[in-house]
């Protein structure tokens, strides 16, 4: 079945750093790819996505390609700040929404 | 527009007991969803109704869980009875359009003592 795998948290960096979290996945056919963002005590929040091969998603000055070769859709900031603290989720939709376990992320002023 | 209304927000019951949560998706999203959030884990899907009628209820303990959705408007999750591993949070989730996006609420957080 479909599958989405994530790189481990935490992820812990200083405010202004570069970020990349690592996703791939596992799917048939051509899934639509999302990245959720659930912020402490919150619910989850679409942040961006893509919805076939070579698409840039981008939101709040964070970005993903939807890199179809290697089966990838890596999350980057180019500087964090600290209310970006928060779990970030990857998730494939198929013919349903698929999520990977999760990555925290920790921003130390 | 008006987002997903979930309610409790939290629930506190000992094991065997029942619970039942409730869902009123975005209006005019046809499909709806609950989901199942494990501290630590990514929310897994546990039943996917498009309008009043279930098209995936695969992961759905159904021994223990049950779910329906009258109308195909607002919608019911209910556990009964209860085990100590199904302290989660239970999302519940509306889209639109199948492969797009999916609208969430803030969930409901049950602990099973």
């Amino acid at each position: 079945g479909d599958s989405v795998t994530q790189m481990e948290g935490p992820v812990t960096l200083s405010e202004e750093a570069f970020l990349t979290i690592n996703c791939t996945y596992t799917a048939t056919g051509y899934p639509s790819l999302f990245w959720y963002v659930q912020y402490p005590g919150e619910g989850l929040q679409l942040l961006l996505k893509a919805t076939k091969a070579d698409d840039k998603g981008s939101n709040k000055g964070f970005e993903a390609t939807y890199r179809k070769e290697t089966t990838s859709f890596h999350l980057e900031k180019g500087s964090v700040q600290v209310s970006d603290s928060a779990v970030y989720f990857c998730a494939l939709n198929g013919n349903k929404l698929v999520f990977g376990a999760g990555t925290i992320l920790r921003v130390k002023s | 527009e008006a987002g997903v209304a979930q309610s409790p927000r939290y629930k506190i019951i000992e094991k065997r007991q029942s619970v039942a949560f409730w869902c009123n998706p975005i209006s005019g999203h046809a499909t709806l969803y609950w989901y199942q959030q494990i501290l630590g884990q990514g929310p897994k899907l546990l039943i996917q109704f498009q309008n009043n009628g279930v098209v995936d209820d695969s992961q759905l303990p159904k021994d223990r869980f049950s779910a329906e959705r009258l109308k195909g408007v607002d919608s019911t999750l209910k556990i009964q009875p209860a085990k100590l591993e199904d302290s989660a949070v239970y999302l519940c989730a509306s889209s639109l359009v199948l492969v797009e996006g999916y609208t969430f609420g803030s969930g409901t957080r049950l602990t099973v003592v």
